[in-house]
């Protein structure tokens, strides 16, 4: 089932601007995370969050997260062309003492040069 | 350190025809294993996930299924191809974890026609 969902799906900016993106779920989570695909690539882990913290950054990546809105976001600052990829955030669901990350449908970022 | 193979990267196939894609993790002991399909444009959707040989778990029903004969090789299969079944397919491993990142490989493009 679809746990986490992101928008806007679709995002086009010029170069240096700022782009964030948000993710909302459905029920409790004990952290979440967000990935990076480049188109026709496999995905790649961006950053992980846990529940009892309420942002975290690296380079210039800056992901927030409200657990009493069960949304997260995530900003991309002074964007670069390189950038351009989908982004997707995941949720963790516990099946049978397993965690199975459950992912959204993207957020695709244009970042024009 | 881990690595993820795929294969075949691309494969066109006819209506009715058999399908097996591979998938192996070199690097790493008893990884949880996931098969993802993601249509153009869309999100990714859980199709299998293993927590070791010969476990496979089922997140939604189709023609398709995997098996796990070794710890580190997942394969996804089909004896009849639908022209549904197109899209891009996505291995993956993780530790199990909640907190765990998911490691993703090159995907393959299945066309069927």
């Amino acid at each position: 089932s679809q746990q986490g969902e992101e928008d806007p799906q679709a995002l086009s900016i010029q170069e240096g601007e700022n782009a964030t993106m948000n993710c909302s779920y459905k029920t409790s989570i004990n952290n979440l995370q967000w990935y990076r695909q480049n188109s026709g690539r496999g995905l790649v882990h961006l950053i992980l969050i846990r529940s009892n913290e309420r942002e975290k950054h690296s380079g210039r990546l800056r992901v927030t997260l409200d657990t009493s809105k069960k949304s997260s976001s995530l900003l991309i600052t002074a964007s670069r062309a390189a950038d351009t990829a989908s982004y997707f955030c995941a949720t963790e669901n516990v099946s049978g003492g397993s965690y199975i990350p459950t992912f959204g449908r993207g957020t695709s970022l244009i970042v024009h040069p | 350190s881990q690595t993820i193979h795929q294969w075949p990267a691309t494969l066109v196939q006819p209506v009715g025809s058999p399908l097996s894609l591979e998938c192996t993790v070199e690097g790493t002991s008893n990884p949880n294993l996931y098969w993802y399909r993601q249509a153009a444009g869309r999100g990714l959707q859980l199709l299998f996930y293993s927590v070791g040989i010969g476990q496979i778990s089922s997140e939604v029903p189709q023609n398709l299924s995997a098996s796990r004969p070794q710890d580190r090789q997942f394969i996804l299969s089909s004896k009849k191809l639908l022209l549904s079944d197109s899209g891009f397919y996505l291995c993956a491993w993780s530790g199990g974890r909640s907190t765990d990142t998911q490691y993703f490989g090159p995907g393959t493009r299945l066309t069927v026609l």
